[in-house]
């Protein structure tokens, strides 16, 4: 079974700055992707980013983007210029290629951005 | 992008009765669709998982004929909580998942349920 581990349970940054949130994950599979998932406090679950882990190139989507490290099992996000409208709860996620396409999610990080 | 709703959006009950949550895919067909459940300040967690057309996977732990799923069609997925308790409480979201796009899940917006 995959787990995920997001060992950051609350962050906060000042507006316009950079940060990082952390992941990590266990898994046996080769074929899988990964994304992070933002959850302000409306709570509709809203796509951030994604990865194909068959890509080496680190995806990047305007001021987010991920740093991949598949050896390692690492995927963290980094946000940068952050915005007021950025705090929200952050989930990142696995899925298999071929598990149902289930998405197993970490425990979240809590962001802050404070102005 | 895909747009996903649930019906209600919050729902309160009375402990013992019956409350079902709608789930729809609006603008795709979707085979699959995914039912979870969200505690305060916490993760989701996989209830189960429905194909259109045939019985749905539970997750261990989640008692099927409590939380009864139903995925008549390819836009339309139904959990119905059955003689529900104040511990039934909780957010309930559904996914559905785009069967051209089969590694990507599009979420609804939730459903709160209280139950007194």
């Amino acid at each position: 079974a995959q787990t995920v581990t997001q060992s950051q349970p609350e962050m906060s940054v000042q507006e316009a700055e950079t940060v990082t949130l952390s992941c990590t994950y266990d898994t046996s599979e080769s074929n899988y992707y990964l994304f992070w998932y933002k959850q302000p406090p409306s709570r509709q679950m809203i796509l951030v980013i994604r990865q194909e882990a068959y890509k080496q190139q680190n995806a990047t989507e305007n001021r987010f983007s991920v740093n991949f490290q598949k050896a390692a099992k690492s995927f963290s996000l980094k946000i940068s210029d952050s915005q007021l409208g950025d705090t929200a709860m952050y989930f990142c996620a696995f899925m298999s290629d071929n598990a149902g396409n289930m998405l197993t999610f970490g425990g979240g990080t809590r962001l802050m951005v404070k102005p | 992008g895909a747009v996903v709703s649930q019906h209600p959006s919050w729902v309160i009950c009375k402990s013992g009765t019956s409350v079902k949550i709608e789930c729809r895919s609006l603008d795709f067909q979707a085979t699959t669709m995914f039912w979870y459940r969200q505690f305060p300040k916490q993760s989701l967690m996989l209830m189960a998982t429905s194909n259109e057309g045939s019985k749905a996977t539970y997750e261990q732990g989640v008692e099927k004929d409590k939380f009864l799923i139903n995925h008549a069609s390819l836009t339309l997925s139904t959990l119905t909580v059955t003689s529900a308790h104040p511990e039934d409480s909780s957010f309930y979201i559904c996914s559905a998942r785009d069967r051209d796009t089969y590694n990507e899940q599009f979420f609804g917006p939730g459903t709160r349920l209280t139950v007194l």
